[in-house]
């Protein structure tokens, strides 16, 4: 079965330094996973996809995220954190078959950027 | 650009009601997608439908059910709510001509059951 995993709860940052929010999968074929990023009482914005081709993807605001086969993760990164930047943060991946691009998410990260 | 709209934003119910959540999908799609997100929980995928045929079912318990309607908006219809099923209730939409398109999120439905 396809799944992603998040193993931090929480990353915290210092404004103006790199972040990096982690993400391993485990799939069958060719994986095709996402990041979303979630504010308070707001819905789900997708941020970057990786389906095939280079494996550095870039997304929306600076973020970027690094697809890597061998070690099966797609952490997503950012050269400079903002404090804008606090939010949830999940990763997902398209489950397999089917007719639709259903998403499974891993159970979400909180990212903190402290001024 | 044009969103997901979900109404309402905000739902207080009593135990043993009936609920029903609708959802407007941006333009030209025509998969919609149900999820449900619990207190400090990732989104479960409950239902989904594809040219208003449910096209994929997930973790959507018997007492709900939802479809697609021809101007593509679906609605969700829960009934004998149960404290449980306070939750954030999302619906996404997307475009099958894109295989690999994102899912793109409403603002959700917030239903509080008392």
């Amino acid at each position: 079965a396809q799944s992603v995993a998040q193993p931090e709860d929480q990353v915290n940052v210092a404004e103006g330094n790199p972040l990096t929010v982690k993400c391993t999968y485990s799939v069958s074929g060719n994986p095709y996973l996402f990041w979303y990023v979630q504010y308070p009482n707001r819905g789900l914005q997708f941020l970057l996809k990786y389906i095939t081709g280079d494996n550095l993807v870039k997304g929306s605001y600076g973020f970027e995220a690094e697809f890597n086969k061998s070690q099966t993760s797609f952490h997503l990164k950012k050269p400079s954190a903002l404090v804008s930047d606090s939010a949830l943060y999940f990763c997902a991946v398209r489950a397999p078959g089917g007719a639709t691009n259903k998403l499974i998410f891993g159970t979400g990260t909180l990212l903190a950027v402290q001024p | 650009a044009a969103g997901v709209i979900q109404s309402p934003r905000h739902l207080i119910k009593e135990k043993r009601e009936t609920a029903t959540l609708k959802c407007y999908p941006i333009p030209r799609h025509d998969t919609v997608y149900w999820y449900q997100q619990g207190p400090g929980q990732d989104p479960q995928f409950l239902i989904s439908f594809y040219e208003k045929m449910q096209s994929d079912k997930g973790s959507i318990p018997d007492r709900f059910s939802a479809q697609q309607f021809s101007d593509y908006h679906s609605e969700l219809n829960m009934s004998s709510l149960e404290l449980g099923d306070s939750a954030l209730y999302f619906c996404a939409s997307s475009s099958q001509q894109g295989r690999f398109s994102p899912l793109h999120f409403g603002n959700g439905t917030r239903l509080t059951v008392t």
